[in-house]
């Protein structure tokens, strides 16, 4: 078990460019977690998804910001027109069903730096 | 401070010394888990403990909560230079989004040799 894969691990994009952040959960797992994390601190949720649906965006930027986790294929994080403020590693987790009974398993993270 | 707020921020200790690690949080959860987090890498889950658990136990680790409190402690006995890291608490709120994690801005311990 490969546990939850993101790619690329590093990604470097001019201001203005798209980036998209790829994250494939465990095997079983149906449920997919974003979340962002910049320098010295704890991580901010963004969005949790099931397939093909979005559950809950709440910690999502309204504008540029948008995932999606389709029915075959990894889920997909894209940030359009990224500015400097958008560098921060973000990390995915996935979970079997709630996610609840025990923690979440975390990928190692893509590490976005917007020059 | 934030939900998740952890407590002390960075902690020093010799190698074979116990390390605490408290955490504090505002609202009603449905469990509080804690994570470790090496250097520029992803994070590991640790423990969960539920609200209606009080103390949990894993291996040299050992979780407690006080919900009248709103306090959690992770202790690590016999610590290792092996477990330098940052460990952050996050908590799942019992109503609502119960799946969105909470994360505080973690403890970075640092196990001297």
């Amino acid at each position: 078990n490969a546990g939850v894969m993101q790619n690329p691990r590093h990604l470097v994009r001019r201001r203005g460019q798209e980036a998209r952040l790829r994250c494939s959960p465990m095997k079983g797992h149906s449920h997919v977690y974003w979340y962002r994390q910049l320098p010295e601190e704890g991580l901010k949720f963004m969005v949790y998804l099931q397939k093909e649906n979005i559950i809950d965006e709440s910690g999502m930027p309204k504008e540029r910001f948008s995932a999606e986790f389709p029915k075959e294929g990894p889920s997909i994080l894209r940030i359009q027109q990224v500015v400097r403020g958008d560098s921060a590693a973000y990390f995915c987790a996935s979970s079997p069903g709630t996610g609840l009974v025990d923690g979440y398993t975390f990928g190692s993270g893509t590490r976005l730096t917007v020059v | 401070s934030q939900q998740g707020e952890e407590d002390p921020q960075a902690l020093s200790i010799q190698e074979g010394e116990n390390a605490t690690m408290n955490c504090s949080y505002k609202t009603s959860i449905n469990n509080l888990q804690w994570y470790r987090q090496n250097s520029g890498r992803g994070l590991v889950h640790l423990i969960l403990i539920r609200s209606n658990e009080r103390e949990k136990h894993s291996g040299r680790l050992r979780v407690t909560l006080d919900t009248s409190k709103k306090s959690s402690s992770l202790l690590i006995t016999a610590s290792r230079a092996a477990d330098t890291a940052s460990y952050f608490c996050a908590t799942a709120l019992s109503s609502g989004s119960a799946r969105q994690l909470t994360f505080g801005s973690g403890t970075q311990l640092t196990v001297l040799p």
